[in-house]
Protein backbone atom coordinates (compact mmCIF):
# COMPACT_ATOMS: atom_id res chain seq x y z
CA UNK A 1 0.00 0.00 0.00
CA UNK A 2 0.90 3.82 -0.50
CA UNK A 3 2.45 5.54 2.60
CA UNK A 4 0.61 7.94 4.55
CA UNK A 5 2.93 10.17 6.88
CA UNK A 6 2.10 10.99 10.39
CA UNK A 7 3.98 13.02 12.83
CA UNK A 8 4.60 13.90 15.33
CA UNK A 9 3.89 10.50 17.26
CA UNK A 10 3.10 11.68 20.13
CA UNK A 11 2.07 15.59 21.51
CA UNK A 12 1.39 16.78 25.09
CA UNK A 13 -0.86 19.97 25.07
CA UNK A 14 -1.94 22.42 28.01
CA UNK A 15 -5.37 22.70 28.04
CA UNK A 16 -7.26 25.79 25.85
CA UNK A 17 -4.21 25.21 23.33
CA UNK A 18 -3.82 24.26 19.53
CA UNK A 19 -3.25 20.94 18.56
CA UNK A 20 -1.45 20.43 15.23
CA UNK A 21 -1.24 16.99 13.52
CA UNK A 22 0.49 16.26 10.10
CA UNK A 23 0.35 14.19 7.46
CA UNK A 24 1.74 14.15 3.95
CA UNK A 25 0.70 11.17 1.30
CA UNK A 26 2.63 9.63 -2.03
CA UNK A 27 -0.19 8.89 -4.62
CA UNK A 28 -1.55 11.24 -6.32
CA UNK A 29 -4.95 8.80 -6.50
CA UNK A 30 -6.10 9.61 -3.72
CA UNK A 31 -9.08 12.19 -3.35
CA UNK A 32 -10.06 11.11 0.43
CA UNK A 33 -8.61 12.44 3.36
CA UNK A 34 -9.92 11.58 6.73
CA UNK A 35 -9.28 12.28 10.52
CA UNK A 36 -9.85 8.83 13.18
CA UNK A 37 -9.87 9.38 16.78
CA UNK A 38 -9.44 6.34 18.86
CA UNK A 39 -9.78 6.00 23.00
CA UNK A 40 -8.39 2.77 24.50
CA UNK A 41 -10.10 -0.04 24.25
CA UNK A 42 -12.36 1.05 21.58
CA UNK A 43 -12.83 1.35 17.32
CA UNK A 44 -11.59 4.07 15.64
CA UNK A 45 -14.60 7.15 14.84
CA UNK A 46 -14.39 9.37 12.13
CA UNK A 47 -13.49 12.79 13.17
CA UNK A 48 -14.03 14.77 10.39
CA UNK A 49 -12.99 14.41 6.37
CA UNK A 50 -12.11 16.53 3.28
CA UNK A 51 -11.50 16.08 -0.22
CA UNK A 52 -8.94 17.99 -2.55
CA UNK A 53 -11.42 20.34 -3.44
CA UNK A 54 -11.55 22.47 -0.70
CA UNK A 55 -8.52 23.82 0.87
CA UNK A 56 -10.01 23.81 4.30
CA UNK A 57 -12.99 22.26 6.22
CA UNK A 58 -13.63 23.29 10.13
CA UNK A 59 -16.25 21.56 12.27
CA UNK A 60 -16.82 23.10 15.66
CA UNK A 61 -12.97 23.12 17.16
CA UNK A 62 -11.59 20.65 14.58
CA UNK A 63 -10.42 21.84 11.25
CA UNK A 64 -8.86 20.07 8.64
CA UNK A 65 -5.87 21.90 6.33
CA UNK A 66 -5.22 20.64 3.18
CA UNK A 67 -2.21 21.46 0.52
CA UNK A 68 -2.99 19.48 -2.74
CA UNK A 69 0.23 20.91 -4.75
CA UNK A 70 2.59 19.38 -1.19
CA UNK A 71 0.39 16.33 -0.94
CA UNK A 72 0.03 17.50 2.95
CA UNK A 73 -3.36 18.16 5.36
CA UNK A 74 -2.87 18.74 8.61
CA UNK A 75 -5.81 18.26 11.88
CA UNK A 76 -5.61 21.68 13.80
CA UNK A 77 -7.80 21.13 17.63
CA UNK A 78 -8.57 24.59 18.68
CA UNK A 79 -9.04 24.92 22.60
CA UNK A 80 -8.32 21.56 23.26
CA UNK A 81 -9.64 19.66 25.96
CA UNK A 82 -8.46 16.90 28.46
CA UNK A 83 -11.12 14.74 26.69
CA UNK A 84 -9.53 14.99 23.51
CA UNK A 85 -6.87 13.06 24.91
CA UNK A 86 -6.60 9.74 22.52
CA UNK A 87 -4.78 8.91 19.68
CA UNK A 88 -5.46 10.46 16.03
CA UNK A 89 -5.34 8.59 12.84
CA UNK A 90 -4.90 10.75 9.55
CA UNK A 91 -5.65 8.44 6.28
CA UNK A 92 -6.56 8.12 2.74
CA UNK A 93 -8.75 6.42 0.77
CA UNK A 94 -9.18 6.64 -3.28
CA UNK A 95 -12.79 6.38 -4.43
CA UNK A 96 -12.12 5.61 -7.77
CA UNK A 97 -10.41 2.49 -9.39
CA UNK A 98 -8.43 1.68 -6.38
CA UNK A 99 -9.12 -1.12 -3.54
CA UNK A 100 -11.51 -0.73 -0.92
CA UNK A 101 -10.48 0.46 2.58
CA UNK A 102 -7.96 3.32 3.60
CA UNK A 103 -4.67 3.41 3.87
CA UNK A 104 -3.36 4.60 7.67
CA UNK A 105 -0.93 6.79 9.09
CA UNK A 106 0.79 5.50 12.05
CA UNK A 107 -0.79 7.63 14.64
CA UNK A 108 0.00 10.59 17.19
CA UNK A 109 -0.75 9.90 20.78
CA UNK A 110 -2.19 13.02 22.22
CA UNK A 111 -2.45 14.35 25.82
CA UNK A 112 -3.76 17.13 27.04
CA UNK A 113 -2.83 18.16 30.42
CA UNK A 114 -5.38 20.26 32.44
CA UNK B 1 -28.76 3.10 13.21
CA UNK B 2 -25.22 4.04 12.43
CA UNK B 3 -23.63 1.36 14.60
CA UNK B 4 -21.34 -1.59 13.60
CA UNK B 5 -21.68 -3.91 16.64
CA UNK B 6 -19.10 -6.91 17.23
CA UNK B 7 -19.36 -10.00 19.74
CA UNK B 8 -18.02 -10.61 21.96
CA UNK B 9 -16.18 -7.53 23.39
CA UNK B 10 -13.13 -9.62 24.95
CA UNK B 11 -12.10 -13.23 24.18
CA UNK B 12 -9.77 -15.23 25.50
CA UNK B 13 -8.46 -18.66 24.06
CA UNK B 14 -6.00 -21.09 24.07
CA UNK B 15 -3.90 -22.52 20.83
CA UNK B 16 -6.07 -25.45 20.33
CA UNK B 17 -9.07 -23.22 20.18
CA UNK B 18 -11.88 -22.69 17.12
CA UNK B 19 -13.54 -19.48 17.79
CA UNK B 20 -15.50 -16.84 16.51
CA UNK B 21 -15.81 -13.43 16.00
CA UNK B 22 -19.23 -11.48 14.56
CA UNK B 23 -20.16 -8.28 13.22
CA UNK B 24 -23.15 -6.92 12.18
CA UNK B 25 -24.47 -3.49 10.20
CA UNK B 26 -27.66 -2.50 9.46
CA UNK B 27 -27.05 0.96 7.54
CA UNK B 28 -27.06 -1.48 4.39
CA UNK B 29 -23.46 -0.83 3.51
CA UNK B 30 -22.23 -2.84 0.65
CA UNK B 31 -18.69 -3.44 2.47
CA UNK B 32 -17.50 -5.13 5.49
CA UNK B 33 -13.39 -5.49 6.32
CA UNK B 34 -11.62 -7.03 8.90
CA UNK B 35 -8.83 -4.81 10.36
CA UNK B 36 -6.16 -5.93 13.03
CA UNK B 37 -4.68 -3.63 15.05
CA UNK B 38 -2.09 -3.56 17.54
CA UNK B 39 -1.03 -1.62 20.57
CA UNK B 40 -0.17 1.67 19.63
CA UNK B 41 -0.15 0.63 15.44
CA UNK B 42 -2.99 1.70 13.36
CA UNK B 43 -5.30 -0.77 11.52
CA UNK B 44 -4.01 -3.21 9.11
CA UNK B 45 -6.43 -4.83 6.92
CA UNK B 46 -6.97 -8.55 6.11
CA UNK B 47 -9.74 -8.97 4.43
CA UNK B 48 -12.57 -7.46 2.40
CA UNK B 49 -16.07 -7.83 1.74
CA UNK B 50 -18.22 -6.19 -1.49
CA UNK B 51 -21.43 -7.39 -2.12
CA UNK B 52 -21.29 -10.60 -0.18
CA UNK B 53 -18.57 -11.52 -2.07
CA UNK B 54 -14.20 -11.35 -0.97
CA UNK B 55 -12.77 -9.24 -2.58
CA UNK B 56 -9.11 -8.61 -1.12
CA UNK B 57 -7.63 -10.89 1.05
CA UNK B 58 -4.18 -9.25 2.59
CA UNK B 59 -2.00 -12.62 2.43
CA UNK B 60 -3.67 -13.46 6.12
CA UNK B 61 -2.81 -16.78 7.26
CA UNK B 62 -5.03 -19.45 6.86
CA UNK B 63 -6.37 -19.97 10.16
CA UNK B 64 -8.27 -16.38 10.16
CA UNK B 65 -11.31 -17.79 7.99
CA UNK B 66 -13.82 -15.13 6.96
CA UNK B 67 -17.23 -15.60 6.34
CA UNK B 68 -19.93 -13.16 4.87
CA UNK B 69 -23.31 -14.94 5.28
CA UNK B 70 -25.49 -12.25 3.85
CA UNK B 71 -24.84 -8.26 3.53
CA UNK B 72 -25.27 -7.44 7.35
CA UNK B 73 -23.36 -9.98 9.22
CA UNK B 74 -19.45 -10.40 8.88
CA UNK B 75 -17.75 -13.68 10.84
CA UNK B 76 -14.06 -14.32 10.94
CA UNK B 77 -13.29 -17.83 12.12
CA UNK B 78 -10.52 -18.82 14.04
CA UNK B 79 -8.66 -21.76 14.50
CA UNK B 80 -4.90 -22.71 15.70
CA UNK B 81 -3.75 -19.23 16.58
CA UNK B 82 -0.61 -18.21 18.00
CA UNK B 83 0.05 -15.75 20.70
CA UNK B 84 1.33 -13.03 18.18
CA UNK B 85 -2.57 -13.15 17.14
CA UNK B 86 -3.41 -11.39 20.01
CA UNK B 87 -4.94 -8.21 19.01
CA UNK B 88 -7.85 -6.01 18.98
CA UNK B 89 -9.34 -7.43 15.55
CA UNK B 90 -11.80 -4.64 14.09
CA UNK B 91 -15.00 -4.84 11.83
CA UNK B 92 -15.91 -1.87 9.53
CA UNK B 93 -18.09 -1.49 6.85
CA UNK B 94 -18.80 1.57 4.38
CA UNK B 95 -21.29 2.25 1.58
CA UNK B 96 -18.53 4.65 -0.29
CA UNK B 97 -15.58 3.00 -0.73
CA UNK B 98 -13.07 5.06 1.72
CA UNK B 99 -15.82 5.86 4.63
CA UNK B 100 -15.61 3.72 6.66
CA UNK B 101 -17.66 2.96 10.03
CA UNK B 102 -15.57 0.70 12.70
CA UNK B 103 -17.35 -1.20 15.38
CA UNK B 104 -15.42 -1.19 19.01
CA UNK B 105 -13.42 -3.88 18.31
CA UNK B 106 -13.29 -7.68 19.76
CA UNK B 107 -10.08 -7.88 22.17
CA UNK B 108 -8.51 -11.44 21.70
CA UNK B 109 -6.03 -12.97 24.12
CA UNK B 110 -4.13 -16.30 22.61
CA UNK B 111 -2.58 -18.29 25.61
Amino acid sequence: QQQVKQSPQSLIVQKGGISIINCAYENTAFDYFPWYQQFPGKGPALLIAIRPDVSEKKEGRFTISFNKSAKQFSLHIMDSQPGDSATYFCAAGDSGGGADGLTFGKGTHLIIQP
Amino acid sequence: DTEVTQTPKHLVMGMTNKKSLKCEQHMGHRAMYWYKQKAKKPPELMFVYSYEKLSINESVPSRFSPECPNSSLLNLHLHALQPEDSALYLCASSQEREKLFFGSGTQLSVL
